[in-house]
């Protein structure tokens, strides 16, 4: 399944399948980015990062790619679990200023 | 592993009344950040420290919210009065240094109430 970002905050994926959440951010000087993770009243949950002189970068399972030309950012997971069922949010960072924003979140849900 | 420590995590009040969340970042981290995540939307900046120094409350409504890291360390964020609109999560974060990469984390929030 995949997402359109901040205009379809919900995703729904089968048990197994590979997700895609896409974030759409807006300073083409934000050179560090983040996704989180945060399930049901608790704390964003650190997941991947990527530095902009960076186009992909992989963890445990997932994925995040860069595409500084169009100002996108996707987080792909593999195999998605039920656990993996949250609200997904990426965020960007200015580097002038110190600036740190996040995007509305996706929610993510993973149908057994 | 090292975390970052809010408390209270539950807390309801009358309008009105006074109320003040407490926040001890990761050991070392210079960077401290409180965010206002109300229900079903992303974290929004109330403000930022760099060790002791606000370094931005653009977004801190301060005529009734106030915040202070004294030593640099643990930070206290304040509010009085509070109001309906205030209920929310309030996010408290932490970062060695966010504009050379590194990482930001966050604590498990406190929950404010209204009523």
């Amino acid at each position: 399944g995949e997402s359109v970002g901040l205009h379809l905050p919900t995703l729904s994926v089968q048990e197994g399948d590979n997700s895609i959440i896409n974030c759409a951010y807006s300073n083409s000087a934000s050179d560090y980015f983040i996704w989180y993770k945060q399930e049901s009243g608790k704390g964003p949950q650190f997941i991947i990062d990527i530095r902009s002189n960076m186009d992909k970068r992989q963890g445990q399972r997932v994925t995040v790619l860069l595409n500084k030309t169009v100002k996108h950012l996707s987080l792909q997971i593999a195999a998605t679990q039920p656990g993996d069922s949250a609200v997904y949010f990426c965020a960007e960072i200015f580097n002038t200023g110190n600036q740190f924003y996040f995007g509305t979140g996706t929610s993510l849900t993973v149908i057994p | 592993e090292a975390e970052v420590a809010q408390s209270p995590r539950y807390k309801i009040t009358e309008k009105s009344q006074a109320v003040a969340f407490w926040c001890d970042p990761i050991s070392g981290h210079a960077t401290l950040y409180w965010y206002r995540q109300i229900l079903g939307q992303g974290p929004e900046l109330l403000v930022q420290f760099q060790d002791e120094s606000v370094v931005d409350d653009s977004q801190l409504p301060k005529d009734r919210f106030s915040a202070e890291r004294l030593k640099g360390v643990d930070s206290t964020l304040k509010i009085q009065p509070a109001e309906l609109g205030d209920s929310a999560m309030y996010l408290c974060a932490s970062s060695l240094d966010p504009v050379s990469g590194n990482t930001i984390y966050f604590g498990e929030g406190s929950w404010l109430t209204v009523v």
